[in-house]
């Protein structure tokens, strides 16, 4: 069974920086797993933020990147705003399969 | 503007079968890849279902393989989830999701699937 993970939580200072990870129980991460990251709200349907490891949606704020970091797909977003505490989520393809990290709970404190 | 609005969900009881929809407007839904993909109460998301923009291919979770059969009505910009043999741990929210890339990219707002008895 394919695992993919992700920290559980973190926590980030309004207008600070902070990198959410994806790994994979397979081995590394590459771009032919076309990560893409989603950021859910309470009550809210998943928005999509990244695509491809490191293509914004019209959509995405300038803050947010992704990249590929030591094997691991990543989120960073810089200069974080109260409204980015959210439940963030990546989705990795497998070939036939895809597979949701189990989510990172962001805190803006 | 692109919309996709789901529609079907409700409670029915283990082993029983439902049939969703996601009715899609403001793009051309011939051109996009779909999937369905579901949330359980307090839970993560889960990918469900792929089908491809002509409907010649669909892959499955396994957790619903052989259970779920996911189909598309281009001409009625339609998606379609047929649920037969439900389980109390299908219950979760289903959202239908256009692909990208091999990523979704807009998301529906979900409908609520609740197996019990």
């Amino acid at each position: 069974q394919t695992v993919v993970t992700q920290e559980p939580s973190l926590t980030v200072s309004p207008g600070g920086a902070v990198t959410l990870t994806c790994a994979s129980s397979t081995g590394a991460v590459t771009s032919g797993f076309y990560p893409s990251w989603f950021q859910q709200k309470p009550g809210q349907a998943p928005r999509a933020l990244v695509y491809s490891t490191s293509n914004k949606h019209s959509w995405t704020p300038a803050r947010f990147s992704g990249s590929l970091l030591g094997g691991k797909a990543a989120l960073t977003l810089s200069g974080v705003q109260p409204e980015d505490e959210a439940e963030y989520y990546c989705l990795l393809y497998y070939g036939g399969y895809w597979v949701f990290g189990g989510g990172t709970k962001l805190t803006v404190l | 503007e692109v919309q996709l609005v789901e529609s079907g969900g409700g409670l029915v009881q283990p082993g029983g079968s439902l049939r969703l929809s996601c009715a899609a407007s403001g793009f051309t839904l011939s051109t996009y890849e779909m999937n369905w993909v579901r949330q359980a109460p307090g839970k993560g998301l889960e990918w469900v279902s792929y089908i491809s923009s002509s409907g010649n291919t669909m892959y499955y979770a396994d957790s619903v393989n052989g259970r779920f059969t996911i189909s598309r009505d281009n001409a009625k910009n339609s998606l379609y989830l047929q649920m037969n043999s439900l389980r109390a741990e299908d219950t979760a929210v289903y959202y239908c999701a256009r692909g990208r890339a091999l990523g979704p990219d807009y998301w529906g707002q979900g409908t609520l699937v609740t197996v019990s008895s």
